[in-house]
């Protein structure tokens, strides 16, 4: 079955870049969609469509992809940000829904 | 705008079957925009697809867990179901309903229902 793979932890200061990674064989193919997770929430999508942003969403996030790799931005990092993240894709050939681990965002 | 809520026991014992509800407002379970699926999250742990059903009642599950699981929609009620049978420890997790959004060959989780807690002791 198809994997995603996310670090498990990044770290970052308020006002700097967070980047967090979701891996996977042929991803450039797939279409990459990424919820936070506050504790104790239920999770909410920040990004759909790879790179596509939620009208509720703030523009700080933003998602990107190149070769086996997609990327999660979230800019002017807020304490507020502090949540897990994870990624999810729809893999077609077996018409299952895959999540990543998830990664856990902490503002120093 | 959709909104969804679990309902079901948060207490279950070992063997036996569980039973989740999600009831959904704010549109139509009808809809052929949206399926309705299941994820669980065991405490500490990450998201774990189970299944989805579509408005027409074509299931997906995850291989995993397709040996005991069942997903219904009841269209005349709004309302969707998990059914989850000879329950072990593994299955104590935080589960959540979630309307899927089919667009364009992708699909994604938007809203997400509040999750219900159950815990199967033995």
């Amino acid at each position: 079955s198809y994997v995603l793979t996310q670090p498990p932890s990044v770290s970052v200061a308020p006002g700097k870049a967070a980047r967090i990674t979701c891996g996977g064989n042929n991803i450039g193919s797939k279409s990459i969609h990424w919820y936070q997770q506050k504790a104790g929430q239920a999770p909410v999508l920040v990004i759909y469509f790879d790179s596509d942003r939620p009208s509720e969403i703030p523009e700080r996030f933003s998602g990107s992809k190149s070769g086996d790799t997609a990327t999660l931005t979230i800019s002017r990092v807020e304490v507020g940000d502090e949540a897990d993240y994870y990624c999810q894709l729809w893999d077609r050939s077996s018409d299952h829904r895959v999540f990543g681990g998830g990664t856990k965002l902490t503002v120093l | 705008q959709l909104h969804l809520q679990e309902s079901g026991p948060g207490l279950v014992k070992a063997s036996e079957t569980l039973s989740l509800t999600c009831t959904v407002s704010g549109g139509s379970i009808s809809s052929s925009s949206y399926q309705w699926g299941w994820i669980r999250q065991p405490p500490g742990k990450g998201l774990e697809w189970i299944g989805t059903v579509s408005s027409r009642g074509r299931t997906y599950y995850n291989p995993s867990l397709k040996s005991r699981v069942t997903i219904s929609v009841d269209m005349s009620k709004d309302q969707f179901s998990l059914r989850l049978t000879s329950l072990t420890a593994a299955d104590t997790a935080v589960y959540f309903c979630a309307s899927e959004a089919i667009f364009e060959g992708s699909n994604w989780f938007d809203p997400w229902g509040q999750g219900i807690l159950v815990t199967v002791s033995s």
